[in-house]
């Protein structure tokens, strides 16, 4: 079946503009993260989503950087005012249930550019 | 607060040889450990995990991993590589603390090259 999918796979941001990055979790998954990975870094845990409740955003750097989840399930990661530190890739990743037990299966990237 | 380290930035290896990619925890409580593979740009993908029971674990593609609680180790093997297991090794660790049990700490990754 379908995966995980984002969009755009690429953006190129000039600084100080907003970016919207969208992620397509697998249907039916309850649990919807967002992970930052900076080059040649590990991701990092930005916030996780159960339905359309944002239950952690400990990770996410800034009050530049927002997340929702609306209808429980497409999520979009928004950043305002880009800062070249944001250059990054971004993955979005889902899974059935929100508990380490459970797989949760990653998208391709976002690749965030700033200049 | 967990951590992860692997400790090899890059593993070169010729095909057909055995390899091991090295990872070192560190949690005040019990973890899920995980072992994830990222090909070029691809997501990750699961290679397997421990969560309980016995601690050598068998994943996908011939990989295998051995839960070591003593030495905090979950360290990654596979007994004859080929060329089209070049990828990225990300271990990860998740805290087996209910509420935040979801929340994945990766490791910085380890570069696999195999060498014809």
């Amino acid at each position: 079946g379908a995966g995980v999918s984002q969009s755009p796979r690429y953006k190129v941001a000039k600084r100080g503009q907003d970016v919207a990055l969208r992620c397509d979790p697998i249907s039916g998954h309850v649990s919807l993260f967002w992970y930052q990975q900076a080059l040649g870094q590990g991701p990092e845990f930005l916030t996780y989503f159960q339905n359309e409740a944002q239950l952690d955003k400990s990770g996410l750097p800034s009050d530049r950087f927002f997340a929702e989840r609306p209808e429980g399930s497409v999520s979009t990661l928004k950043i305002q005012r880009t800062q070249q530190e944001d250059s990054a890739v971004y993955l979005c990743a889902s899974s059935l249930a929100g508990t380490g037990a459970y797989e949760q299966y990653f998208g391709p990237g976002t690749r965030l550019t700033v200049t | 607060a967990q951590s992860v380290t692997q400790l090899d930035s890059q593993v070169p290896v010729f095909e057909e040889a055995p390899v091991e990619l090295r990872c070192n925890y560190s949690s005040s409580v019990s973890v899920y450990l995980f072992w994830y593979v990222q090909y070029p740009n691809q997501g990750l993908q699961l290679l397997l995990k421990y969560l309980s029971g016995s601690t050598l674990v068998k994943g996908i593609n011939g990989f295998e991993a051995e839960f070591n609680k003593s030495q905090t180790s979950f360290h990654l093997r596979k007994p004859s590589v080929h060329i089209s297991d070049t990828a990225e090794y990300f271990c990860a660790v998740s805290e087996r603390v209910l509420g935040s049990n979801y929340k994945l700490t990766f490791g910085k990754g380890t570069l696999l090259t195999v060498n014809p």
